[in-house]
């Protein structure tokens, strides 16, 4: 089973800053890396899938990159609704999809 | 719109069943791919099964691979999961979510549920 780690746990930061967000997966997934949002009482939301196309209705501000075992989720300039938590999912092959531990993007 | 509603839901006791239920509206049910995801308590996501848009072929994960089942019921815009011989590490909000593609299999999950509550404690 391919495995995700995210790093950091948590990222505290300011409206406007910037934000980076890492995730490496165990084994090679070559793009198909997908970002989720999930805020408090709610179901996630998909932002970003093929490790870079944005999902209908995202804002520009987000953006992926990476290829292989290493990926980025970038968001330009925090938004104050942008403060959730964040998850990446793989899903290179069919004995299933896994998802990572998720980053924690807190107001500082 | 696309609405996804679980239900059966609720508590069960160690080594018992349940089926959820997830009525599908606003879209081509039969078009799309279906899976189940589950979330622990304060804990993140965890990917659970899905079943193609003809209803074909099924995957699972291997923490409940012979123990869950995924169907579907195309004629009554319906998905299904079968739960039996629960454990207490099943105790999870369950969602019921809609792959990104007509007539393909991506893996990305575009609409999901509200969630519905399993607790499995005696």
């Amino acid at each position: 089973e391919i495995e995700l780690t995210q790093s950091p746990a948590t990222l505290s930061l300011s409206p406007g800053e910037r934000a980076t967000l890492s995730c490496r997966a165990s084994q090679s997934v070559n793009r198909y890396l997908a970002w989720y949002q999930q805020k408090p009482g709610q179901a996630p939301r998909l932002l970003i899938y093929d490790a870079s196309d944005r999902a209908p209705g995202i804002p520009a501000r987000f953006s992926g990159s990476g290829s292989g075992t290493d990926f980025t989720l970038t968001i330009s300039s925090l938004e104050p609704e942008d403060f959730a938590v964040y998850y990446c999912q793989q899903r290179s092959n069919w004995r299933g999809a896994t998802f990572g531990p998720g980053t924690k993007v807190e107001i500082k | 719109q696309v609405q996804l509603v679980e239900s059966g839901g609720g508590v069960v006791q160690p080594g018992g069943s349940l089926r959820l239920s997830c009525a599908a509206s606003g879209f081509s049910f039969s078009y799309f791919s279906m899976h189940w995801v589950r979330q622990s308590p304060g804990k993140g996501l965890e990917w659970v099964a899905l079943i193609w848009y003809g209803g074909t072929k099924e995957h699972y994960a291997d923490s409940v691979k012979g123990r869950f089942t995924i169907s579907r019921d195309n004629s009554k815009n319906t998905l299904y999961l079968e739960m039996n011989s629960l454990r207490a590490d099943d105790t999870a909000v369950y969602y019921c979510a809609r792959d990104r593609e007509n007539f393909d299999l991506t893996g990305y999950v575009d609409y999901w549920g509200q969630g519905i509550q399993v607790t499995v404690s005696s």
